[in-house]
């Protein structure tokens, strides 16, 4: 298994421009979940789906962020307009519902740079 | 939702038991505790997670008081590799994983 895939792997981007960070999670997997780490706020739930619908959107920062998930295998959390304070690394993560849900696998993160 | 507190900063030698300490007072009956750790520049990964008992696998053993106000995180034997910020994590419900500031391990040669 190839596990949890994310591209890109770095962003640099100007302030004021769309971003769009992509993760396919592991097969078979239906819960998928967005996190952003920084050295100030450290590692943070942004948003997660259970089987492509989301469920808890109260970590997303403000209404520049949104995530889609359109199929079980592919997911995208857009930043539009970006700022430099959005720079930051992001995690996309997966696991199964059921009695493993907590043992959620993550990707490689990208890691975004707004300036 | 337990809160956990843990030790800043942990050194260990290698090849000896690195024991990481967590303190999880306010969590009730029917909550976990998970533990994740990330080492530099990658993804956490899952360790183990437990409920009352003591449990082990081939990563680590978990040894959580008998009050459930605290547990103890054990790698038996220290590797280089080892070396990472480590979180042990109360119950949040719902699937939702809360990460502190964690413990950061460094294993010396």
């Amino acid at each position: 298994d190839a596990g949890v895939i994310q591209s890109p792997r770095h962003e640099v981007t100007e302030m004021g421009q769309e971003v769009t960070l992509r993760c396919k999670p592991i097969s078979g997997h239906n819960s998928l979940f967005w996190y952003r780490q920084t050295m100030m706020r450290g590692l943070e739930l942004l948003i997660y789906f259970n089987n492509n619908v989301p469920i808890d959107d109260s970590g997303m920062p403000e209404d520049r962020f949104s995530a889609k998930m359109p199929n079980a295998s592919f997911s995208t959390l857009k930043i539009q307009p970006s700022e430099p304070r959005d720079s930051a690394v992001y995690f996309c993560a997966s696991s199964s519902a059921g009695v493993r849900s907590y043992e959620q696998y993550f990707g490689p993160g990208t890691r975004l740079t707004v300036t | 939702d337990a809160k956990t507190t843990q030790p800043t900063s942990m050194d260990c030698a290698e090849g000896r038991a690195a024991n990481l300490p967590c303190n999880h007072s306010t969590i009730s009956g029917n909550e976990y505790v998970y533990w994740y750790r990330q080492i530099h520049s990658q993804g956490p990964q899952y360790i183990i997670h437990g409920l009352k008992n003591n449990e082990t696998n081939e990563m680590a053993s978990l040894i959580i008081t008998e009050d459930r106000k605290s547990s103890t995180l054990i790698l038996p034997h220290a590797t280089l590799r080892d070396t990472a910020v480590y979180y042990c994590i109360g119950d949040q419900g719902a699937q939702k994983l809360v990460f502190g500031q964690g413990t950061r391990l460094t294993i010396n040669p």
